[in-house]
């Protein structure tokens, strides 16, 4: 158990509202990441951060940001929400960039824009 | 744009038989990962290969990185109900960057 939790586990929200899920780690790691999990594509990154303040884009960033203000918190917006963010999203943290990208998730929250 | 291909995409097989899954790339990369996922739950890590040629074994799990390290393939002897889930392969070519497959979706019947 690498300590993340995820909040909310379920969101319905119309579209244009902004969106916040956050994401909080107790074990203080570096690293963490935002993926969105669709059917047929996996997980694709959408932001990542290296320290607090340090963050940036991955493969699907459109129409998302991040902050990360503590260590221990993760924070991913939507600014404007469309039917194409509907999706499952993953927070992970990584504890040693030193033995590769294995990755530890939350347990997800899933997104319904209607 | 790199890609992993996992196949097959969804496996329904029968309780005791064996199963092999598979992930390709034309990408080489530094390591490969294999995690199972549960409906409702995040991915959860069975293990890292980073040798090309490895051979790595967890109970009845068995995984090869090939010797290219382009490729890797899961083994499942005489699976189990327990085993049934989706299975993500995920490499990661350097920096921040790692790339998932779509996955494996096993079934596996009682």
């Amino acid at each position: 158990d690498a300590g993340i939790t995820q909040s909310p586990r379920h969101k319905v929200t119309e579209t244009g509202t902004p969106v916040t899920l956050r994401c909080h780690q107790t074990e203080n790691h570096r690293y963490m990441y935002w993926y969105r999990q669709d059917p047929g594509h996996g997980l694709r990154l959408i932001h990542y951060s290296y320290g607090v303040k340090d963050t940036d884009k991955g493969e699907v960033s459109d129409g998302y940001s991040v902050s990360r203000s503590k260590t221990e918190d993760f924070l991913l917006t939507l600014e404007s929400a469309t039917s194409s963010q509907t999706s499952v999203y993953f927070c992970a943290i990584t504890r040693d960039r030193s033995s590769g990208t294995e990755a530890f998730f939350g347990q997800g929250t899933r997104l319904t824009v209607v | 744009t790199q890609l992993l291909e996992q196949s097959p995409q969804f496996l329904s097989i029968q309780e005791g038989e064996n199963l092999t899954v598979y992930c390709n790339s034309s990408s080489v990369f530094s390591s490969l990962q294999w995690y199972r996922q549960e409906p409702g739950e995040g991915p959860v890590l069975l293990v890292t290969v980073v040798t090309g040629g490895e051979v790595k074994k967890l109970k009845r799990l068995t995984f090869q990185f090939g010797d290219a390290r382009k490729d890797s393939s899961l083994h499942i002897t005489a699976a189990q109900p327990g085993d049934t889930g989706l299975y993500l392969c995920a490499g990661e070519t350097g920096g921040f960057k790692t790339i998932f497959g779509a996955g494996t979706r096993l079934f596996v019947k009682a």
